[in-house]
């Protein structure tokens, strides 16, 4: 069975350092793979997503970035973080195809002070 | 762009009681789904409809997929303690990439 593993789960970082999220899946090939950001209370704002090795698309232009260095594996990073940058990130897979689904990992909660 | 009107925002039910939110928008859309999160983790599929005017349940939730393609509605009856979390609708048009866009999310509060 496909599994979706995102880490760290929580991070708290200063205004101004790097991120770097990492999110890997496992039991599937070549899927589709998003990153959502949720501020607090809030709805699923898409960030980035991915349907391939080192093809990256952006929804939202901002001090993020994404990279996809191998098939199942999904980065999302930033040189120099904001406050507004806190919340929830999520990272989630699709198997692509006539179904699409989206299924996602636990999450990585970022607080920047 | 396309966008989903989700309703209600938040929902303070008593045990036991049944809910209904539903989506709408003034977008076809090929597949709805409904998941939910629990705080602090990530949203969970609980229902998945690919066909205009189909219902399906999961348990003690129920799911239908407008005639219009434009709506969605999901109803939990006989609510427990633990249906507390967020509730988010989400449509997904076919445009070579399964393009998918999500409610604003439903807040279920259940009071024991």
């Amino acid at each position: 069975s496909q599994t979706i593993h995102q880490w760290p789960a929580t991070l708290v970082q200063p205004v101004g350092s790097p991120l770097s999220l990492e999110c890997t899946v496992e039991g599937t090939s070549n899927p589709n793979l998003y990153w959502y950001r949720q501020a607090a209370g809030r709805g699923l704002q898409l960030l980035f997503y991915s349907v391939g090795i080192g093809q990256i698309s952006s929804e939202v232009p901002q001090n993020l970035s994404a990279s996809r260095p191998q098939d199942r594996q999904f980065i999302l990073s930033s040189k120099k973080l904001l406050l507004s940058d806190s919340g929830f990130y999520l990272c989630a897979w699709t198997a692509g195809g006539p179904s699409g689904t989206q299924y996602f990992g636990p999450g990585t909660r970022l607080t920047v002070l | 762009g396309q966008q989903l009107n989700q309703s209600p925002q938040s929902m303070f039910i008593q045990e036991g009681e049944d809910v209904s939110m539903n989506c709408t928008s003034s977008s076809i859309f090929n597949t709805w789904l409904w998941y939910k999160q629990d705080p602090g983790e990530g949203p969970v599929l609980l229902i998945a409809l690919y066909k205009a005017g189909e219902l399906t349940s999961n348990g003690r939730l129920t799911a239908q997929f407008g005639i219009t393609r434009k709506d969605s509605f999901l109803n939990i009856s006989a609510s427990i303690p633990s249906d507390v979390g967020i509730y988010f609708c989400a449509g997904q048009v076919n445009t070579g990439g399964f393009k998918t866009i999500f409610g604003a999310g439903t807040r279920l509060f259940v009071k024991a």
